[in-house]
């Protein structure tokens, strides 16, 4: 079964540091890869995704994450944070299985900004 | 905008009652989604739906139930077997397709408390 971990539970980084948030995932074939960004109080939004081909992959609002293959690693990155990036990120490994949809969520990394 | 409306946004339930949690989608997608979020504990799935009057259960389903007469709709009932409720519950969306896995979309959730 496939299954995902987030080694941080928390991070705090300055205002205008770089980032990066880790994500393991295990599964056999394949993977779908995903990250989601959640703000207090509200739904996931979808940041980026990756399903083939280039490696690095680019999101909405400056993030990109690269998969790695031999290390089973899909981290996210981004250059240059803003306070607007204080939020709970999920990385996700999806499975299709004759038409199912099922996603397996990290336990989430909670990202504080410092001004 | 398309999108999916969760309803409503906060619910009290009392001991030994069955609550009802509103999910409405208007970006047509077949398949639709239930996630229970616990702090520290990431998403877990409770039940999904590919198709009208077609769902399956998740890895949470005990003390839940749900139906699917319509595509637009997927309401789940928080009975009175669920032991601990008390949780963030967050509906989402895709698209339905072969074999690969569609990005879901979120709602906004509901958060259930017990009084």
């Amino acid at each position: 079964a496939q299954s995902v971990t987030q080694p941080d539970i928390h991070i705090t980084v300055s205002e205008g540091a770089s980032l990066e948030l880790r994500c393991n995932y295990s599964y056999g074939a394949t993977p779908y890869l995903f990250w989601y960004v959640q703000s207090p109080g509200q739904g996931l939004q979808l940041l980026l995704k990756y399903f083939s081909g280039d490696t690095l992959v680019q999101g909405i609002k400056g993030f990109e994450a690269e998969f790695k293959r031999s290390q089973s690693s899909f981290n996210l990155r981004k250059p240059s944070v803003h306070w607007s990036d204080a939020a709970e990120y999920f990385c996700a490994v999806g499975a299709g299985i004759q038409g199912a949809q099922k996603l397996v969520f990290g336990q989430g990394t909670r990202l504080t900004i410092n001004p | 905008d398309g999108g999916i409306t969760q309803s409503p946004k906060y619910l009290f339930r009392k001991e030994g009652q069955n609550v009802t949690l509103s999910c409405e989608q208007n970006l047509n997608h077949d398949a639709m989604y239930w996630y229970r979020q616990d702090p520290g504990q990431g998403l877990r799935l409770i039940y999904y739906s590919q198709i009208v009057n077609d769902f399956q259960k998740g890895d949470i389903a005990e003390g839940y139930s749900v139906s699917r007469e319509k595509k637009e709709s997927f309401p789940l009932t928080v009975t009175s077997a669920q032991k601990n409720p008390t949780a963030f519950y967050l509906c989402a969306s895709s698209m339905r397709g072969g074999t690969g896995v569609r990005p879901q979309h979120f709602g906004d959730g509901t958060r259930l408390s017990i009084l």
